[in-house]
């Protein structure tokens, strides 16, 4: 079955801008969304269908997917960024949904 | 407003069924995809399995197949999921969430997850 890569932490000062990578065989041929769980809360969509934003989200979230990798990234960083991001895709393959291992952001 | 609630928390030992459910509003509900999610404690997002309300169309991730039932009841707005012999293992987070009206459409609304604890 389809399987998805992420690292497992990503570590940014405040005001810099952190990305987190979603790994994937030809990942670039799949719609990738993404959600941002923060403690104790459900997770949130932040970014869909590569590179949209649901309303409500601040334009600092954007990602891109191309090839093997999609990319999740969050500018300007806010200590209120500081979550757990997972990547989602559906294999069409498979008829399945699949969520990477997800990331842990840290701000410094 | 979109919500989808899930019931309480519930407390079960090793061998007993259990059945938690999701009650959609503020939507249609018989045309969106609704899945459910484990979380495992201090872990990832796994997917379970998916359900379309308005056929019952059920797919199910091989890791879950045969070990729990999904469920829904279009009258009631509600989908299930369910366990005949509880296991430790299964303690974990459970969230329902709204997908689109395709499989390839993100999880868009979440409830607010049942804590389910298998323990003697």
């Amino acid at each position: 079955s389809y399987m998805m890569t992420q690292p497992p932490s990503v570590s940014v000062a405040p005001g810099q801008t952190a990305r987190i990578t979603c790994g994937g065989n030809n990942i670039g041929r799949k719609s990738v969304h993404w959600y941002q769980q923060k403690p104790g809360q459900a997770p949130v969509l932040v970014v869909y269908d590569d590179s949209d934003r649901p309303s409500g989200i601040p334009e600092r979230f954007s990602g891109s997917n191309s090839g093997n990798t999609a990319t999740l990234t969050i500018s300007r960083v806010e200590a209120g960024d500081e979550a757990d991001y997972f990547c989602q895709v559906w294999d069409s393959s498979s008829g399945h949904v699949v969520f990477g291992g997800g990331t842990k952001l840290t701000v410094l | 407003e979109v919500q989808l609630v899930q019931s309480g928390a519930e407390v079960k030992k090793p061998g007993e069924s259990l059945k938690i459910s999701c009650k959609g509003s503020g939507y249609s509900f018989t045309t969106y995809w609704i899945g459910w999610v484990r979380q495992m404690p201090g872990k990832g997002l796994e997917w379970m399995g998916i359900i379309y309300p308005g056929d019952s169309d059920t797919r199910y991730s091989p890791s879950f197949q045969g070990q729990v039932t999904i469920s829904a009841d279009k009258s009631i707005n509600t989908a299930y999921l369910q366990w005949s012999s509880l296991k430790a293992s299964d303690t974990a987070l459970y969230y329902c969430a709204r997908s689109g009206r395709q499989l390839v459409h993100p999880f868009d609304y979440w409830g607010q997850g049942t804590l389910v604890t298998v323990s003697s």
